[in-house]
């Protein structure tokens, strides 16, 4: 079947450093993105990997393996607004998301 | 004004009942998508739709239809509600010239109860 493996939660201090894994088997492979969603908020884009490798977007940076089906979200100086749930998503045959990490930033 | 509105924000129906959500998007987008979500489950893929006369089945396609009535709108109807499809749902789209991308933009969201 298919399944994306991620996290359900993490903790990091203020000014920390934290990464989130996801794992993946899917149907087809295009692409992994991931996604961020606030507390009674809608999701929100953050970073999209079609091909190995890092891709940098500021404080965000996000890794893919795709002989590993793995790939990871690094986030960087974090903020108390970082402070959300992270979701990993790969398109496929269609598109399936994981469960979610809820990342809580302490002070 | 949003580029992707749902309408509406909160529903409350009773088992049996159809009902219907709509989503609208101004973005010019022609991919659209209807997700429900679930506390711990993440985003589950109902339908989506890559342009007027296309429709596909996600995940989890049983006890819902829907209809493409122009590019910028998408509905999602439950022809028979029930207690275990009260949910968060979430209409999204994408523009097909950003497919290396694959961006997509979420409504705020629809919350249903069905009694």
């Amino acid at each position: 079947g298919q399944s994306l493996e991620q996290p359900s939660e993490v903790t990091a201090v203020e000014g920390a450093i934290v990464q989130i894994n996801c794992t993946y088997q899917t149907s087809g492979f295009y692409g992994l993105s991931w996604y961020q969603q606030h507390d009674g908020g809608a999701p929100t884009f953050l970073s999209y990997n079609a091909l190995d490798g890092l891709e940098e977007t500021g404080r965000f940076s996000s890794f893919l393996s795709r002989s590993d089906s793995y790939g990871y979200l690094l986030l960087q100086e974090l903020q108390m607004k970082d402070s959300a749930s992270y979701f990993c998503a790969v398109r496929g045959n269609d598109m399936r998301f994981g469960a979610g990490t809820r990342l809580t930033v302490k002070p | 004004d949003a580029d992707v509105t749902q309408t509406p924000r909160n529903r409350i129906t009773k088992t049996g009942k159809r009902i219907m959500l709509e989503c609208s998007q101004t973005k010019g987008h022609d991919r659209m998508y209807w997700y429900r979500q679930d506390p711990g489950l993440g985003l589950r893929l109902i339908y989506y739709s890559f342009d007027v006369k296309d429709i596909n089945k996600g995940e989890i396609s049983d006890g819902y239809s829907v209809s493409r009535q122009a590019q910028a709108k998408f509905s999602l109807s439950l022809e028979s509600a029930i207690p275990n499809q009260t949910a968060l749902y979430f209409c999204a789209t994408s523009d097909q010239r950003d497919s290396y991308q694959e961006t997509q933009y979420f409504g705020p969201g629809t919350r249903l109860l069905v009694l």
